[in-house]
């Protein structure tokens, strides 16, 4: 059964980058099966999908956050990881990693999701 | 980006009484929806995808159902552990969207 662990800090200051990474247990992040996301939910708010990244090396960003959103692969420690840049107040929130299956029905395997801050 | 609507916000029910919550699409998905449960402090749980599939493990008390741009989720009888709140998201067109949610209280 694959799991999800997300890490990272807690605390970022503005105009940083924010960066976390997603640790997959149980199964291959190479195998093909699944794209990898990120999802983000603000606090006693609704969630945001933040993109995600396939083992092919195909991502899709939301447009909404596009211009400072990054998500890359590192298969040898079998995790992939999110950079924000820029970040301001309105990026604090709980981010998730998920996985979705190619066939693109569901994200049904979820992280337990980490706190960022963004303050100074 | 395609905006799905839930419909109420929050509703106050009580154990053993049948729930039903709607999403409504800004334009037809055909069944590309998911339904999810959060409870407090955790992460969304999968119950059902491609509309009105039932998610492995999930009690057969839950059910989704419609098409194109009306989606309905049914709790059929409310269980004391199925107080939490439901999301719906649409996997037809990027970007990924959710509903706002629907928090289902203790009357």
């Amino acid at each position: 059964q694959v799991q999800l662990q997300e890490s990272g800090p807690g605390l970022v200051k503005p105009s940083q980058t924010l960066s976390l990474t997603c640790t997959v247990s149980g199964g291959s992040i190479s195998s093909g099966a699944y794209y990898w996301s990120w999802i983000r939910q603000h606090t006693g708010k609704g969630l945001e999908w933040i993109g995600y990244i396939h083992y092919s090396g195909s991502t899709y960003y939301n447009p909404s956050l596009k211009s400072r959103v990054s998500i890359s692969l590192d298969t040898p420690n079998n995790q992939f990881s999110l950079t924000l840049s820029s970040v301001t107040a309105a990026d604090t929130a709980v981010y998730y990693c998920a996985s979705e299956g190619v066939a693109g029905s569901a994200f049904d395997i979820w992280g337990q999701g980490t706190m960022v801050t963004v303050s100074s | 980006a395609i905006q799905l609507t839930q419909s109420p916000s929050s509703l106050s029910a009580s154990v053993g009484d049948r729930v039903t919550i709607t999403c409504r699409a800004s334009r037809g998905i055909s069944s590309a929806l998911a339904w999810y449960q959060q409870k407090p402090g955790k992460a969304p749980k999968l119950l059902i995808y491609d509309a009105s599939t039932l998610e492995s493990g999930v009690p057969s008390r839950f059910s989704g159902s419609g098409s194109g741009t009306d989606f309905t989720l049914t709790i059929s009888t409310l269980q004391s552990e199925d107080f939490a709140t439901y999301y719906c998201q649409q996997f037809n067109s990027y970007p990924w969207t959710f509903g706002q949610g629907t928090k289902v209280e203790l009357k």
